[in-house]
């Protein structure tokens, strides 16, 4: 089964700032993998998939870029909502794994 | 509002079983792979069955094989969880989440796009 490691675990940034969240999978995927945003007591919110498609409705600051078994998630300046934890997924075969989460807390 | 609502949590004990229901409003449920994902207390998100949209395919996560199975009544627009033999550590709260199941230059990936609020299941004595 393939392996995600995220990191770092948690961060503290500022408004404005730039914000960079890794995942490294076990073996090669290709471009299979999502990122999804969670914020405290609420469902899951899809932000990318295929790595680096936007999903629609969500702000041009969020990119993804990578491909095989290196992968980014980006937020150019950030905003105050986007403090909130991070998951990157693979859907390169079964089972699905998640990675641990990105918290991205306030400086 | 297009929305996804789950029900069926509750405390049980060891051993037990539960039934999940997920039910769609405002789309046709039966065009799309349904997926289950949990989340412990605290804890990060995890992914435990999907099913395809006519619902001959599934897939699950190893440590609930054979204790878990997905299922779907598309004339009722509803996907469940049957969940038995039940232990602490499938105590979590419970997603129900939509696959847009995305074409990109002939590749295909996930996009779970739709989400419940999640329903709690707790397994204790």
């Amino acid at each position: 089964a393939v392996q995600m490691t995220q990191s770092p675990s948690s961060l503290s940034a500022s408004v404005g700032d730039r914000v960079a969240i890794t995942c490294r999978a076990s073996q090669d995927i290709r471009k299979d993998l999502g990122w999804y945003q969670q914020k405290p007591g609420k469902s899951p919110r899809l932000l990318i998939y295929g790595a680096s498609t936007l999903q629609s409705g969500v702000p041009l600051r969020f990119s993804g870029s990578g491909s095989g078994t290196d992968f980014t998630l980006t937020i150019n300046n950030l905003q105050p909502e986007d403090f909130a934890t991070y998951y990157c997924l693979h859907d390169f075969d079964y089972p699905r794994t998640f990675g641990q989460g990105t918290k991205v807390g306030i400086k | 509002e297009v929305q996804l609502v789950e029900s069926g949590g509750g405390l049980v004990q060891p051993g037990g079983s539960l039934r999940l229901s997920c039910t769609a409003s405002e789309f046709i449920l039966s065009s799309f792979w349904m997926t289950w994902v949990r989340q412990a207390p605290g804890k990060g998100l995890e992914w435990v069955a999907n099913i395809r949209a006519d619902g001959a395919v599934e897939h699950y996560l190893d440590s609930v094989k054979g204790r878990f199975t997905i299922s779907r009544d598309n004339t009722k627009n509803s996907v469940y969880l049957h969940m038995n033999v039940l232990r602490a550590e499938d105590t979590a709260l419970y997603y129900c989440a939509r696959d847009l199941d995305v074409s990109d230059s002939g590749l295909w990936y996930d996009a779970y796009d739709i989400w419940g609020q999640g329903t709690m299941v707790t397994v204790s004595s």
